[in-house]
């Protein structure tokens, strides 16, 4: 079965610093692989995703994302953390064996961006 | 704002009544899906309708559960004989046509069943 996985619960970093919010992933062939993020009471944006080609996949809010088959991560990542981006980040796989497109979530994890 | 409308926004009901949720997707969008997120989880999948048809049940949608998009637009979720597991936020979202295109959330029904 395909799953998703984000270790941390929470990932805690101070303003400027480089940020990063880890993802692996159990898939049966190539993976399709999504960010997205969470905002209290809101509901999901898209960040960014990895479909194929260059393993760097660079997204929205200066976000990007590194796959790496032999691993079999996508951790997301930023440069310069901003106390702005404290969310709720989901990793997710598209469900390959259904041909739906319906997408398979990781647990989430709460990023904390203190000034 | 992704585009994608819900209503209501939050519903509080009495355990043993029926609620329904209304979603409005993306205009172009002919795939739909609904969602359901607990609290401290990532959403899990509920149902899925390409156009009008509604192609794909989680067996987590008991026959309580009912969804339907009558005209490949707007869809709504049913919820007969609430129970107090049924609360959650149920999330609504889009994408168009074929391929990995990511999809579009909409702001969520907060249901909360007392």
């Amino acid at each position: 079965a395909q799953s998703v996985a984000q270790p941390e619960d929470q990932v805690n970093v101070a303003e400027g610093n480089p940020l990063t919010v880890k993802c692996t992933y159990s898939v049966s062939g190539n993976p399709y692989l999504f960010w997205y993020v969470q905002y209290p009471n809101r509901g999901l944006q898209f960040l960014l995703k990895y479909i194929t080609g260059d393993n760097l996949v660079k997204g929205s809010y200066g976000f990007e994302a590194e796959f790496n088959k032999s691993q079999t991560s996508f951790h997301l990542k930023k440069p310069s953390a901003l106390v702005s981006d404290s969310a709720l980040y989901f990793c997710a796989v598209r469900d390959l064996p259904s041909n739906t497109g319906k997408l398979i979530f990781g647990q989430g994890t709460t990023l904390q961006v203190k000034p | 704002d992704t585009g994608v409308s819900q209503d209501p926004r939050h519903k509080i009901t009495k355990r043993g009544q029926n609620v329904t949720f209304r979603c409005d997707p993306i205009s172009e969008h002919n795939r739909l899906y609904w969602y359901r997120q607990t609290l401290g989880q990532g959403p899990e999948f509920l149902t899925y309708f390409q156009n009008e048809a509604q192609l794909e049940k989680s067996r987590l949608l008991s026959d309580r559960f009912s969804a339907e998009r009558p005209k490949g637009s707007f869809s709504t979720l049913e919820i007969q004989r609430t129970e107090q597991g049924d609360s959650a936020m149920y999330l609504c979202a889009s994408r168009s046509g074929t391929g990995a295109n990511e999809q579009f959330f909409g702001p969520g029904t907060r249901l909360t069943v007392l």
